[in-house]
């Protein structure tokens, strides 16, 4: 199956600092997701992007498809984006309703 | 729309019970995921489901694991007999058309 690899594993940062966290995937994508595990667990949705560049507040990512990589950066961060960041893929192959598979993610601590 | 819902949110159950998780999809959509989270092994798809019926449950891990959805608003995830090891949070998902998907809040199960 399709491979995710995340990177750093771990992230430190001072508020106000900015960060980018990368998504490395093994194989061609046609669903990519950026996921926010808060501090008491809910997987919040931060973008859709199995392609091309989203901005929303101060954060925003890029998938570029053909070299099988995403970034996700934030902006000024807040204490408030602590937490684990997860990027999940579905393979390109299986057609539309393909599964999605995670990423070991990133646990990011924002300082204040 | 009130997202993703499942069913208890948090349960607690002895060694050899039957535990059964429940989760109701966003209306509309068409996939239905049920994934697990533990420390060691992170967020691991556990089945998955198209149009109500099972596509791939590569995931689960022996039989004494089972998941249905007899209908589009409706699916459980029974584990017969529970086992400690089977302690992790149980995340229910589902995704429309537009291949964004949604996480319920988690069933964080504890089996002693």
């Amino acid at each position: 199956g399709i491979q995710v690899e995340q990177s750093p594993p771990d992230l430190i940062l001072q508020e106000g600092a900015n960060s980018t966290l990368r998504c490395n995937f093994s194989d061609s994508v046609n669903n990519l997701q950026w996921f926010h595990q808060n501090p008491w667990g809910q997987l919040i949705n931060l973008f859709y992007i199995p392609s091309g560049t989203k901005q929303n507040g101060r954060l925003s990512a890029t998938t570029v498809a053909t070299e099988r990589y995403s970034l996700l950066y934030i902006s000024s961060s807040q204490t408030t984006d602590s937490g684990v960041y997860f990027c999940a893929v579905g393979p390109g192959r299986s057609g539309a309703n393909s599964k999605l598979t995670f990423g070991k993610g990133i646990t990011l601590s924002v300082r204040p | 729309d009130a997202g993703v819902i499942q069913s208890p949110r948090h349960e607690v159950t002895e060694m050899g019970q039957e535990v059964t998780l429940r989760c109701k999809p966003i209306s509309g959509h068409n996939s239905l995921f049920w994934y697990r989270q533990t420390m060691m092994r992170g967020l691991e798809l556990l089945i998955y489901f198209n149009n109500n019926v099972p596509i791939d449950d590569s995931g689960m891990p022996e039989d004494r694991f089972s998941a249905k959805m007899p209908n589009a608003s409706f699916s459980t995830l029974k584990i017969q007999p529970s086992e400690p090891r089977d302690s992790a949070v149980y995340f229910c998902a589902s995704r429309g058309l537009d291949r964004v998907a949604f996480f319920g809040q988690g069933t964080r199960l504890t089996v002693v």
